[in-house]
């Protein structure tokens, strides 16, 4: 059993459509997270959830939603999409908030090209 | 200067070797360090933590030096396995946790 799975794998996209991205976990963690992962390789923080609460919100643009319908779940919609977008997308999850002392579990990445 | 540097490597390295290389971060009062292994393509997952005493986990060595702001790992006895990137990550504040870029190593038979 995947414990925390994405889909799409894979999304080709013209500029400007709306696409989502979602994310499931069956570990029973309370804080799920998305990652972008851009072309130099960093992996940064875009939002994260703790029990379907906001926690963190980095500075990404409006047109990103996050949407957590239970703390199983945590799923991307992107507006508007640009050429910048194109990166690969990581949901991940934690047993707790708490990073100092908790393991994230990825899942296995949505490579989204932007066209 | 950014959170969390590594030096990019890569670092290609024979079969049995040891290779080690580093990592900086900013902030000086981060807690938590670890060091996470990318494959190509594949999602990060968790190698060790690295604890202030310094730690091991079979050939894998990972060092704190909380005076000069860096975390090490050192892999001793390398495989063809052992072929990753390996990402340096740091307690920033609170719940965020800063990745560096990563640092590539490639081990040849």
């Amino acid at each position: 059993d995947t414990a925390v799975s994405q889909t799409p794998k894979y999304l080709v996209t013209q500029m400007g459509n709306d696409k989502s991205i979602k994310c499931e976990q069956n570990l029973g963690h309370d804080t799920m997270y998305w990652y972008k992962q851009d072309s130099k390789k960093f992996l940064k923080i875009m939002f994260s959830y703790n029990n379907k609460e906001l926690i963190i919100n980095e500075t990404v643009p409006n047109r990103f939603s996050p949407k957590s319908p239970d703390k199983a779940h945590l799923n991307l919609h992107i507006n508007s999409l640009e050429l910048g977008d194109s990166a690969v997308y990581f949901c991940a999850s934690s047993q707790s908030a708490d990073s100092s002392n908790e393991k994230l579990f990825f899942g296995s990445g949505t490579q989204l090209s932007v066209l | 200067r950014k959170e969390v540097e590594q030096d990019p490597g890569p670092f290609n390295v024979p079969e049995g070797a040891t290779v080690a290389f580093n990592c900086t971060y900013s902030n000086s009062a981060s807690q938590s360090f670890f060091w996470y292994r990318q494959d190509c393509r594949k999602e990060p997952k968790l190698l060790m933590s690295v604890y202030s005493s310094g730690n091991e986990d079979g050939r894998f060595t990972a060092q704190l030096n909380r005076a000069s702001q860096y975390i090490s790992l050192l892999i001793r006895d390398s495989k063809l396995s052992d072929s990753a990137t390996y990402l340096c990550v740091v307690n920033i504040y609170d719940y965020k946790l800063s990745f560096g870029a990563g640092t590539t190593v490639t081990v040849r038979a």
